[in-house]
């Protein structure tokens, strides 16, 4: 599994775009990038998942190079709402086969909005 | 659509104690796995079931221990509880083999057990 690295904490203030980026150097070809959100006694909730380029839905932007060793979580005009720790996560996630879907989390970005 | 649950919400037990807990997937799911996360940490795997086996295992001793029943609903059992034990513990749903091309997992709220 690839190893991540990421900011501890990041401060934003209300209605900035956030990028939080993570190096993940040894990227093997069949692992996707993935992005997790976890609330303070909640679970993790999935945010957005991606290859290469260029992924954007509803909450958020995912942008990853060509090398695929880092890649960026963009999160536009963030509210207080976004406080979090944000969790970037590489793996194999086919449903191919038994062992793709078991997830490595490291100590993930905590995000502070500020009013 | 109910999404996963878990019981009971906060649990406070002593050390040496036994402790059981419990997870219903999102509907329509069949794989159910356990996740450790201490404060301040991200999640660590423990183990994960499918058809009512134990498909996979994480870095923990076997004091962990679980079970999935037919209605595809999970234990997770801790005996032996250790002053290191307390933690938020989730449990992650997702279908199996046949669900599609990604696995997508769908986290609980957790439970936090407090071991005095």
């Amino acid at each position: 599994l690839a190893k991540t690295t990421q900011p501890i904490s990041m401060d934003s203030y209300e209605g900035q775009e956030v990028n939080i980026t993570c190096s993940h150097n040894n990227i093997a070809t069949n692992d996707y990038i993935t992005w997790y959100q976890q609330f303070p006694s909640q679970g993790p909730r999935f945010i957005i998942q991606g290859y290469k380029t260029k992924v954007t839905n509803e909450v958020a932007s995912l942008f990853i190079p060509a090398d695929r060793k880092s890649s960026t979580l963009s999160l536009p005009r963030v509210s207080l709402s976004d406080t979090a720790v944000y969790y970037c996560l590489v793996g194999d996630i086919r449903a191919a086969n038994f062992g793709n879907e078991k997830l490595t989390f490291g100590t993930g970005t905590r995000l502070t909005i500020i009013p | 659509d109910a999404g996963v649950t878990q019981s009971p919400t906060h649990l406070i037990k002593t050390r040496g104690q036994q402790v059981t807990l419990r997870c219903s997937p999102k509907s329509g799911h069949d794989t159910v796995s356990w996740y450790q996360q201490a404060l301040g940490q991200g999640p660590q795997f423990i183990f994960q079931y499918y058809e009512e086996e134990e498909r996979q295992r994480g870095n923990f001793p076997d004091r962990f221990s679980g079970h999935q029943f037919p209605n595809y609903s999970s234990e997770l059992n801790v005996n032996a509880l250790l002053l290191g034990d307390s933690a938020l513990y989730l449990c992650a749903s997702s279908i199996g083999l046949a669900g599609g091309l990604f696995y997508e997992q769908y986290f609980g709220p957790g439970t936090r057990l407090t071991v005095t």
